[in-house]
């Protein structure tokens, strides 16, 4: 198993353009979750998604989207690129049902600089 | 403002010694979770404790969850160069099992 995969591992992006970043795991996880993390803070939750289909917003969803179309993937879509969305960017998938938490397990991140 | 305190934000010890690292929190969790970060790499899961008063042993990491389940500490004996790393915190909550997390404790163990 290859886990939580997250591609591109590095990007630079103009003020403006736009990308996808690409989220996908092989473990059978209903639970998919993006997270950004600044310098010298812990994750802040993006978006999250219980099933395919299914999606919602977390903390600091503003000037992000996602779809969730099958199991296995979870893109992140930045449409306007700020400098403010200059982080790193983790993907995490757990198998969860309601009420019982079971652990996250987090892709490799995403570093985007946005100038 | 962090739902999530976490305290110091940064230690600096010799090999040894022994430490402890604080997450509090005016808010109640279902549980909660300590990771451990190395650079380049996502969270790594340490441990989850769930009952108030829980008290977790992994090696030479203690980890305690306050009668509350407001709070949580990390205590290790005897640290290691191996453990220097970036330790969070996080509390889960609410529908979706989401994850809040601390700022971090970045420990750096010198040889």
């Amino acid at each position: 198993n290859a886990g939580v995969t997250q591609t591109p591992k590095f990007r630079i992006l103009k003020i403006g353009q736009s990308m996808t970043l690409q989220c996908a795991q092989d473990m059978n996880h209903n639970y998919m979750y993006w997270y950004r993390q600044d310098p010298g803070m812990g994750l802040k939750l993006i978006y999250y998604s219980v099933g395919a289909g299914i999606t919602d917003k977390g903390e600091v969803p503003n000037g992000y989207n996602v779809s969730r179309s099958t199991t296995e993937d979870f893109p992140l879509r930045l449409e306007l690129a700020a400098p403010s969305q200059t982080s790193v960017y983790f993907c995490a998938s757990s198998y969860s049902t309601r009420g019982v938490y079971n652990e996250q397990f987090f892709g490799p991140g995403t570093r985007l600089t946005v100038l | 403002t962090q739902l999530l305190e976490q305290s110091p934000q940064f230690l600096s010890i010799q090999e040894g010694e022994n430490l402890t690292v604080y997450c509090n929190s005016s808010s109640v969790f279902s549980s909660l979770q300590w990771y451990r970060q190395e650079p380049g790499e996502g969270p790594v899961l340490l441990v989850t404790v769930v009952t108030g008063g829980e008290v977790k042993k992994l090696k030479r990491l203690t980890f305690q969850f306050g009668d509350a389940r407001k709070d949580s500490s990390l205590h290790i004996t005897a640290a290691q160069p191996g453990d220097t790393g970036l330790y969070l915190c996080a509390g889960v909550r609410g529908y979706g099992n989401k994850l809040v997390f601390g700022a971090g404790t970045i420990l750096r163990v010198k040889s």
